[in-house]
């Protein structure tokens, strides 16, 4: 158990939807990452935010959108939904702003299939 | 910008074999490199890590890796493999040159067959 917590596991929607993709970090850690796993792309960084504040993005769709709120559990917003979104979401979380010298620690993912 | 190839999508091998995972990275500046696990319907799992100073790094379950600056790889090692050794292993690569973000590569398959 990574202590990193996403919900929900699995989630059916269709096209054009809007869905919330939701991550408890560790206790303690204030970076949470969120990582897109699909099967031609492999592991897609998408976002990271700190404490509160976006710190670094990645490939992220302008369809999609996330933010960390006070209490530094964290939200993927993905919405007109396509077909082509379907995948497995990660969310990760560190204890410090950067993946240097510490490690990443994984949830379990959230795997959305669009029909 | 950085990279990570892993040489080999799949590789089957039998029990009590050993094995060898490649992974090649791009980059022009200094580097940090990670194996990771994925085993099924599970997240990721750091395995070991390179940061500096000894190229030989040894990480959990028996594995180990070897960064070679003049290759620019950090292949993935283990003398005996078990069958709950099957899983995803992915590559990653973190440094200066990505502002610090984790890159990962596309992923090995490894399958241990009895």
């Amino acid at each position: 158990d990574s202590g990193v917590t996403q919900t929900p596991k699995h989630l059916i929607t269709a096209t054009g939807q809007r869905v919330t993709l939701r991550c408890s970090p560790r206790s303690g850690d204030l970076s949470v990452y969120w990582y897109q796993q699909s099967l031609d792309q492999g592991l897609q960084f998408l976002i990271q935010y700190y404490n509160g504040e976006e710190r670094a993005k990645g490939n992220i769709l302008e369809r999609f959108s996330a933010q960390q709120f006070p209490d530094l559990h964290s939200e993927l917003n993905l919405s007109s939904l396509e077909l082509g979104d379907s995948a497995l979401y990660f969310c990760a979380s560190s204890a410090g702003g950067r993946a240097v010298a510490g490690e990443l620690f994984f949830g379990e993912g959230s795997r959305l299939t669009v029909l | 910008a950085q990279s990570v190839t892993q040489l080999d999508s799949q590789v089957p091998v039998f029990e009590e074999a050993p094995v060898e995972l490649r992974c090649n990275y791009s980059s022009s500046v200094s580097v940090y490199l990670f194996w990771y696990v994925q085993y099924p319907n599970q997240g990721l799992q750091l395995l070991l890590k390179y940061l500096s100073g000894s190229t030989l790094v040894k990480g959990i379950n028996g594995f180990e890796a070897e960064f070679n600056k003049s290759q620019t790889s950090f292949h993935l090692r283990k003398p005996s493999v078990h069958i709950s050794d099957t899983a995803e292993y992915f590559c990653a690569v973190s440094g200066p040159g990505s502002n610090y973000k984790l890159t990962f590569g596309k992923g090995t398959l490894l399958t241990v067959n009895p």
